[in-house]
């Protein structure tokens, strides 16, 4: 099945803006979404259906995609951000869920 | 308030079967697809395969030989069935809700995980 890849570690300064990315046939297909995780935590999703935000999850947090890569913005980092975030999709041939393998953001 | 709780046995020996129950309260159970994910010590996720409301399953190919997933509608649960395991299957089992809205795919709700692991 589709495989996702994404950059395995991102470091960002306080406050500036930083961008993680997914890559993967599936997402010409199918919208990424994205889940941030924390030590000893189940994820939590942060990004659905192309770019909307749960209840809760800070605007700050925005979605963007083109062909086969999708992006994980972050306007303003703050260090809870601190943590890995994981892009997630279906692939639509075999209709098998797919993962990256994670990207950990580390606010400096 | 919509919540899955989960459970099973959480330290298995070598050949023996994993086995993890989820159940759905606060909401429905048509119309989602409900999965099961793992994660091994410190690495990444991994789809384990899904369910739907009628039965109808989906499994990683990588697993798909060792895996059952089954569903009880009548009591908002489904179930995982691993045989065979062996310590390369000791990782943090989740069990989710996936929402398939082509072309829009995600999993809106989470169990809290339950650590298996697997030692002699």
């Amino acid at each position: 099945s589709s495989e996702l890849t994404q950059d395995p570690a991102v470091s960002v300064a306080l406050g500036q803006t930083v961008r993680i990315t997914c890559q993967g046939d599936s997402l010409r297909n199918y919208y990424a979404s994205w889940y941030q995780q924390k030590p000893g935590q189940a994820p939590v999703l942060v990004i659905y259906a192309k770019d909307n935000r749960p209840s809760g999850i800070p605007d700050r947090f925005s979605a963007s995609s083109s062909g086969n890569t999708a992006s994980l913005t972050i306007t303003g980092a703050q260090a809870e951000d601190e943590a890995d975030y994981y892009c997630n999709s279906r692939d639509r041939s075999s209709n098998h869920v797919v993962f990256g393998g994670g990207t950990k953001l580390t606010v400096l | 308030q919509v919540q899955l709780q989960q459970w099973g046995a959480g330290l298995l020996k070598p050949s023996e079967t994993l086995s993890l129950t989820c159940a759905l309260s606060g909401g429905s159970f048509t119309n989602y697809y409900w999965n099961w994910i793992r994660q091994p010590p410190g690495k990444g996720l991994e789809w384990i395969g899904e369910i739907n409301h009628r039965g109808g399953t989906n499994y990683n190919p990588t697993l798909k030989s060792r895996v059952t997933i089954s569903v009880d509608t009548s009591k908002n649960q489904f179930s995982l069935r691993l045989t065979s395991v062996t310590a390369a299957d000791t990782a943090v089992y989740y069990c989710a809700r996936g929402n398939n809205r082509y072309p829009y795919w995600h999993f809106d709700l989470w169990g809290r995980g339950t650590l298996v692991v697997v030692s002699s």
